[in-house]
């Protein structure tokens, strides 16, 4: 089936520091998604890339969709607290989403 | 836009019982919304697409019968446990489609905490 191998597994940095995260996959996706979890709450959408080698902002976060389509990468620049949090990207094959394992994201202040 | 709402937000019931947790989208028409099912410190796994007007379609390994969905209306998909078990215990999450610009995201509930005693 579908897997998406999503790294780091958790971080712990500084705050003001960058922070990258990456998934791939042996499968081809049409759509790349990165949600962000707070405990005990649904995941909320921080980004979707569509095309292949699309590089897409939104605030501090900037995601690109692999030009393989197997591969997508979220950075978070300028760390504060509130970015703490649980990062999953997905990849969508037709109407369903697969899920990486999550990279859990601690900052120090 | 593009709100769903899952209630409710925790349960706890008795071993044997049922519970019902309803996905509502609330400023859109979903014809599909799905369940997911998520462990602590784990991701979130498919167990089922849920499809307006007709029966649901159920992930390899989820029993249907235990886990039994209804999508009555465009903006309401509800899953009912079954005689629920301890080991059903877990954080269950729906998700709706919506279109937007042109594209189709996903939109989550807020989940619901199931605690079986």
């Amino acid at each position: 089936g579908q897997q998406l191998n999503q790294s780091p597994q958790s971080m712990f940095i500084q705050e003001g520091e960058d922070v990258s995260m990456n998934c791939t996959s042996s499968s081809i996706f049409n759509t790349w998604l990165w949600y962000k979890q707070d405990p005990g709450e649904g995941p909320v959408l921080l980004i979707a890339l569509y095309k292949a080698g699309e590089l897409t902002s939104n605030g501090r976060l900037t995601a690109q969709f692999g030009i393989t389509r197997k591969d997508s990468f979220l950075n978070i620049s300028a760390s504060i607290p509130s970015d703490v949090g649980i990062y999953f990207c997905a990849g969508r094959y037709g109407n369903k989403l697969v899920f990486g394992a999550g990279t859990i994201l601690r900052v120090k202040s | 836009g593009a709100v769903v709402s899952q209630h409710p937000s925790w349960v706890i019931c008795k071993s044997g019982t049922s519970v019902k947790i309803e996905c509502r989208s609330l400023d859109f028409q979903a014809t599909t919304m799905f369940w997911y099912r998520q462990f602590p410190k784990q991701s979130l796994m498919l167990m089922a697409t849920s499809n307006e007007g007709s029966k649901a379609t159920y992930e390899q390994g989820v029993e249907k019968d235990k886990f039994l969905i209804n999508h009555a209306s465009l903006t309401l998909s509800t899953l009912t446990v079954t005689s629920a078990h301890p080991e059903d215990s877990s954080f269950y999450i729906c998700s709706a489609s919506s279109r937007i610009s042109g594209n189709t995201e996903a939109f989550f509930g807020q989940g619901t905490r199931l605690t079986v005693v």
